[in-house]
């Protein structure tokens, strides 16, 4: 079975500061790594994905992720935080070798930047 | 742009009643999707389907059924409503059967089942 983890509900980061929002995964397999945002009373959108190759992955609206394998993480990042960038952020698993083209996402993490 | 519709973005129904959720994809897609998020909890794969006529259970398919007659049309049927299935409901599709593709979701369905 796979799994994520974001082990913060929310996190709160002033304008302009860098922001990190945490994820870590579980898979027996290679995993195929995605970020998605939800902006109030919206579906999500795609932000980001790894699937191979360099581990840090760059994404929309300046968003960048590393894929940490040892550590089992793919942290999303921003350097400098926007006050549009407040939304509930998903972190999603899927294993590259089972075929089933599902994705198990995280809880939730909810980022409040503050002016 | 991909567009994914539910027709639906609130609905208020009645314990027992039957509730159908449409989702429409404009963009060919072979995968589509419903999840339920609920608070604390994410988002739950209740059903998928790769193919028209296809289906396949996620996570939680207890209460609900699903049709795909036509490849851009997937819906959703809570043949007996119950309240705990008060929650938002999101359809996704994806291009390509197999891994690797984004999920494109629309806007939304909110049912309150009283």
């Amino acid at each position: 079975a796979q799994s994520v983890a974001q082990p913060e509900d929310q996190v709160n980061v002033a304008e302009g500061n860098p922001l990190t929002v945490k994820c870590t995964y579980s898979v027996s397999g290679n995993p195929y790594l995605f970020w998605y945002v939800q902006y109030p009373n919206r579906g999500l959108q795609f932000l980001l994905k790894y699937i191979t190759g360099d581990n840090l992955v760059k994404g929309s609206y300046g968003f960048e992720a590393e894929f940490n394998k040892s550590q089992t993480s793919f942290h999303l990042k921003k350097p400098s935080a926007l006050v549009s960038d407040s939304a509930l952020y998903f972190c999603a698993v899927e294993n590259s070798g089972a075929g089933s083209y599902q994705l198990t996402f995280g809880k939730g993490t909810k980022l409040s930047v503050i002016p | 742009d991909v567009k994914v519709t539910q027709s639906s973005r609130y609905l208020v129904k009645r314990t027992g009643e039957k509730v159908f959720l449409e989702c429409v994809q404009d963009m060919d897609h072979e995968n589509m999707f419903w999840y339920r998020q609920d608070p604390g909890l994410g988002l739950r794969l209740i059903y998928f389907s790769y193919d028209v006529k296809m289906k396949e259970k996620g996570d939680i398919p207890e209460g609900y059924s699903v049709s795909r007659e036509k490849k851009e049309r997937f819906s959703l049927i809570l043949e007996s409503a119950s309240t705990n299935q008060t929650s938002m409901y999101l359809c996704a599709s994806s291009l390509h059967r197999g891994n690797t593709g984004e999920l494109f979701f629309g806007e939304g369905s909110r049912l309150t089942v009283l």
